[in-house]
């Protein structure tokens, strides 16, 4: 069974702190791992993509990837009330044939940053 | 740069009737893909396209067709519309180069069968 598996939350935190939202996955053979935002009513935009063990910074964002451990993280620094969405958790399907770029989604966790 | 457009942005429909839901994307990308989103259920994929003239079944294809006959376009069929097809739909796309397996959605339809 493919899957990535989030804790839906709400995950609630104050501005200012620093949000940790959690992904894992079932299949050792995902590559490709990518976080998405999505705002309530509004359709999800690509954050930031990781491919390899270890941290990748992009501005307040920090993507972890743990493949031993089959878990990817999304770290949100100094937590803006703007950032209060939901985030999807998304791996390249490694068991597709072909070259079709399907993605395997998880549910999303909810957001909340409080002023 | 539009990105991907989709029309309509809502519409109400009644039990059998048909529409058709328009994407369009002006990026040169391949790799096209119709979503729908239910609450709590997140994204499931209904078809896609690697290319003009190729389409396939995703997990959820049933009471929908596709077509791709140019680059750009992707229009999602509706036929004989249920009331479990009441539902938000994205259309997404994304690019050839490798390892630049991001998406670009669109803004989506909404969708009610009443």
């Amino acid at each position: 069974q493919k899957e990535v598996e989030q804790n839906s939350g709400p995950l609630s935190v104050p501005e200012g702190a620093i949000a940790s939202l959690n992904c894992t996955y079932s299949d050792r053979g995902s590559q490709s791992f990518f976080w998405y935002r999505q705002y309530s009513g509004k359709s999800p935009e690509l954050i930031m993509s990781i491919y390899s063990n270890g941290d990748k910074e992009d501005g307040r964002f920090t993507a972890q990837l743990n493949k031993a451990s089959q878990y990817v993280s999304l770290l949100i620094r100094d937590s803006q009330p703007s950032d209060s969405a939901t985030y999807l958790c998304a791996s390249k399907d490694p068991r597709e044939a072909g070259n079709n770029r399907k993605l395997i989604w998880g549910l999303g966790t909810s957001l909340a940053v409080n002023p | 740069n539009a990105g991907v457009t989709q029309t309509p942005k809502f519409r109400i429909l009644k039990i059998g009737q048909s529409m058709t839901l328009q994407c369009t994307q002006d990026m040169n990308h391949n790799y096209m893909y119709w979503y729908r989103q239910d609450p709590g259920m997140g994204l499931k994929l209904i078809y896609y396209s690697v290319g003009a003239g190729i389409t396939d079944k995703g997990e959820v294809p049933n009471g929908y067709n596709v077509s791709r006959s140019t680059t750009e376009d992707f229009p999602l069929r509706l036929e004989l519309a249920a009331p479990s097809q009441t539902s938000v739909y994205f259309c997404a796309s994304s690019s050839g180069q490798s390892k630049d397996y991001g998406y670009t959605f669109g803004s989506g339809t909404r969708l009610t069968v009443v």
